[in-house]
């Protein structure tokens, strides 16, 4: 069974750009976390999304949004980069959000 | 506010050792605590955690739960190498949303 894949792994910008990230959950499940992770702050809570439809939100300012598609596929957005949003985002999915989730590779932005 | 802390936050041993990693907790509505290794990637699955006493165990790796008390345990026995990492700490309080603690990273010397 393929594992979670996030797209791109990669990805430098400049402030004030926006970005797109996106995450394809392993076949069969229904939930898609995001987390951003920072030598300084460890890994913190976006969001997450079941059935299309976001049920949590952690304490990021509202430059950060996502959205889930119907075959549960999910994209997140950073709109107005700034320096501090330098960090690894990772993708957890799950079944449902009783399971275990299961990280993807993460994407590396950098902004510059 | 919700916390996870873990102890120690670092740990250096010699493979042959036996080292436990702690983790406590204050959340409301706990659902379930979630133990992940992490190796300059993503975060691998361990274990997950839901009653209290109930032992899961992988070869060396081994976790408990305390509700009562709310902390956890990772035990890893015969240690080797391949076992240096950051080990996290998740506990699942509501959905989705996982909350983790600061990890313990683990080095493991020849």
């Amino acid at each position: 069974k393929a594992g979670v894949t996030q797209t791109p792994r990669y990805l430098i910008k400049t402030r004030g750009q926006q970005v797109t990230l996106s995450c394809s959950p392993i076949s069969g499940h229904r939930s898609v976390s995001w987390y951003q992770q920072t030598p300084g702050q460890g890994l913190q809570f976006l969001f997450e999304y079941f059935s299309e439809t976001q049920r949590n939100k952690g304490n990021f300012p509202g430059r950060f949004s996502g959205r889930q598609f119907s075959n549960s596929r999910s994209e997140m957005n950073v709109s107005t980069l700034e320096l501090g949003d330098s960090a690894l985002y990772l993708c957890a999915s799950s079944r449902t959000y009783t399971y275990e989730q299961y990280f993807g590779p993460g994407t590396r932005l950098t902004v510059t | 506010e919700d916390k996870v802390v873990q102890s120690p936050l670092s740990l250096v041993v010699h493979e042959g050792d036996t080292v436990t990693l702690n983790c406590s907790y204050e959340v409301t509505n706990f659902r379930s605590l979630l133990w992940y290794k992490q190796e300059k990637k993503a975060p691998t699955f361990l274990f997950m955690l839901t009653s209290s006493g109930i032992e899961k165990k992988s070869g060396r790796l081994s976790s408990i739960l305390d509700k009562k008390e709310l902390f956890s345990i990772l035990n890893i026995t015969a240690t080797q190498t391949g076992d240096s990492a950051v080990y996290l700490c998740a506990v699942n309080n509501q959905g989705g949303k996982l909350i983790f603690g600061q990890g313990t990273e683990l080095s493991v010397k020849p």
